[in-house]
C-alpha cells in the first residue's frame, strides 16, 4: 500500500517570504515522489520529482524539495515566495517495484501569497 | 498539457443517464489514467490502462467503466450518473519506464 499525507489545508505567506508545503508518504518499498501544482480551471503541471541519488531536488519555477528517508517526508520549498505561486499543490507516490506506475496523491494544501 | 485532450470540458446531466468522457492523447504514451478530483480528497484513480484493451480498476471503480481501443484514446463510461459522480474528472498519461505523468486539462461533470 502506498499513500500521501498532506498535514496543512492552507498556507499563507507573505510574498518574499520563504515558503514550505509539507508532504510526508508512506510505501512498502523504495519511494519515487512527485510535486505537482495546479492553477484554478487548470490540469495539473509537474514540478518536480524523487527517483533516487541527491536528496535535495531542484525543479520548475524555483521550487526546490527535500527527500528525508528517516522521516518519510518530501517537503517542497521556495526560498523567496511570488504573488504567482498561489496555487493548490499536490504531492504524490509510488512505490518503486510497482509496474503499473500508479500514483497516490494527496489531498492538496492551497497556497497564498499574499502582496 | 503534453498533447492531452478532455471532451467535453463541461457537462450537465440528469441523474440515470449514461454519460461518456472522452480523453485524447498525441503523445503516444503507453500509460493512461482516469482520475476525479474532489475537495478534501485529492485526485483518486478511477482506471487505469497499461496498453490497448489492457485495462484495470483504480481505487474508486464503482459505477465507472473504461475503454481503450486505440492508444491514442481512453474512454471513461458512467452508466447510470448519480449525484455522487459530480465532479471534476482528470485524464493522465505516463511512458512505460516512466515516472511522472502528464494531466489534461478536466471534465467538470454535474449531476443533477
Amino acid at each position: 500500500a502506498q499513500s500521501v499525507a498532506q498535514p496543512e489545508d492552507q498556507v499563507n505567506v507573505a510574498e518574499g517570504n520563504p515558503l514550505t508545503v509539507k508532504c510526508t508518504y508512506s510505501v512498502s518499498g523504495n519511494p519515487y515522489l512527485f510535486w505537482y501544482v495546479q492553477y484554478p480551471n487548470r490540469g495539473l503541471q509537474f514540478l518536480l520529482k524523487y527517483i533516487t541519488g541527491d536528496n535535495l531536488v531542484k525543479g520548475s519555477y524555483g521550487f526546490e524539495a527535500e527527500f528525508n528517508k528517516s522521516q518519510t517526508s518530501f517537503h517542497l520549498k521556495k526560498p523567496s515566495a511570488l504573488v504567482s505561486d498561489s496555487a493548490l499543490y499536490f504531492c504524490a507516490v509510488r512505490d518503486a517495484r510497482q509496474g503499473d506506475y500508479k500514483l497516490s496523491f494527496g489531498a492538496g494544501t492551497t497556497v497564498t501569497v499574499r502582496a | 498539457d503534453a498533447g492531452i485532450t478532455q471532451s467535453p470540458r463541461h457537462k450537465v446531466t440528469e441523474t440515470g443517464t449514461p454519460v461518456t468522457l472522452r480523453c485524447h492523447q498525441t503523445e503516444n504514451h503507453r500509460y493512461m489514467y482516469w482520475y476525479r478530483q474532489d475537495p478534501g480528497h485529492g485526485l483518486r484513480l478511477i482506471h487505469y490502462s497499461y496498453g490497448v484493451k489492457d485495462t484495470d480498476k483504480g481505487e474508486v471503480s464503482d459505477g465507472y467503466s473504461v475503454s481503450r481501443s486505440k492508444t491514442e484514446d481512453f474512454l471513461l463510461t458512467l452508466e447510470s450518473a448519480t449525484s455522487s459522480q459530480t465532479s471534476v474528472y482528470f485524464c493522465a498519461t505516463g511512458l512505460a519506464g516512466g515516472n511522472e505523468q502528464f494531466f489534461g486539462p478536466g471534465t467538470r461533470l454535474t449531476v443533477l
